[in-house]
């Protein structure tokens, strides 16, 4: 069974619409994080959290929330989507005291109409 | 913005040949990784190399740290065409446990 997994893994919506993508994770790191990728481009930092208390934006955070349930759960919910959220969505863990070598989920392909 | 930047953009090789891309980035670091997505998955981790570093070896991956010039170099020897993937190099700017990722190369490695 996959490490870090990520539910849905193809989602069409339409504008306006809340979406929540969910991660999950059996590796029993502290932290977690959410990327988005656009084509052709490298992994934006949207949201990190270093344990289940602990929440910080990244470098793109305005449009999304997250929630981290438990250790192993963190979620990124699009409160209203809008087309230009239309991305691919990775979930990623890490180990404390480790040198942050990350740890990806498959991604969420998100399309907003 | 970027912290790390890729070069080239894109590259195609012939099976058998070495493959070389670079990476810039702008502030002090205390480590830069290298990963390698094949398309539309997750990224996979490839090598740490540390700022006090200058070299590293890991199979058929060497990947170089020049901390003056705020540079890395990763070479793939004998490429084959499984390698063919985008490349990524990211580092925790500062003391930061977040990582920022450059835009990539995307390899081509041609049967």
């Amino acid at each position: 069974d996959a490490d870090v997994t990520q539910t849905p893994r193809n989602r069409i919506t339409k504008t306006g619409k809340r979406i929540m993508l969910e991660c999950s994770q059996t590796k029993g790191h502290d932290r977690m994080y959410w990327y988005r990728q656009d084509p052709g481009l490298g992994l934006r930092l949207i949201y990190y959290s270093f344990d289940v208390k602990d929440i910080n934006k990244g470098e793109i955070s305005d449009g999304y929330s997250v929630s981290r349930q438990a250790q192993a759960k963190f979620s990124l919910s699009l409160e209203s989507a809008i087309p230009n959220q239309t991305a691919l969505y990775f979930c990623a863990t890490s180990d404390r005291g480790a040198e942050n070598e990350q740890f990806f989920g498959p991604g969420t392909r998100l399309t907003v109409l | 913005s970027q912290q790390g930047e890729e070069d080239p953009q894109a590259l195609s090789i012939q099976e058998g040949e070495n493959a070389t891309m670079n990476c810039s980035y702008k502030t002090s670091i205390n480590n830069l990784q290298w990963y390698r997505q094949n398309s539309g998955r997750g990224l996979v981790h490839l090598i740490l190399i540390r700022s006090n570093e200058r070299e590293k070896h890991s199979g058929r991956l060497r990947v170089t740290l020049d901390t003056s010039k705020k540079s890395s170099s990763l070479l793939i020897t004998a490429s084959r065409a499984a390698d063919t993937a985008s490349y990524f190099c990211a580092t925790p700017p500062g003391s930061s446990y977040k990582l920022i990722f450059g835009s990539g190369t995307r390899l081509l490695v041609r049967p």
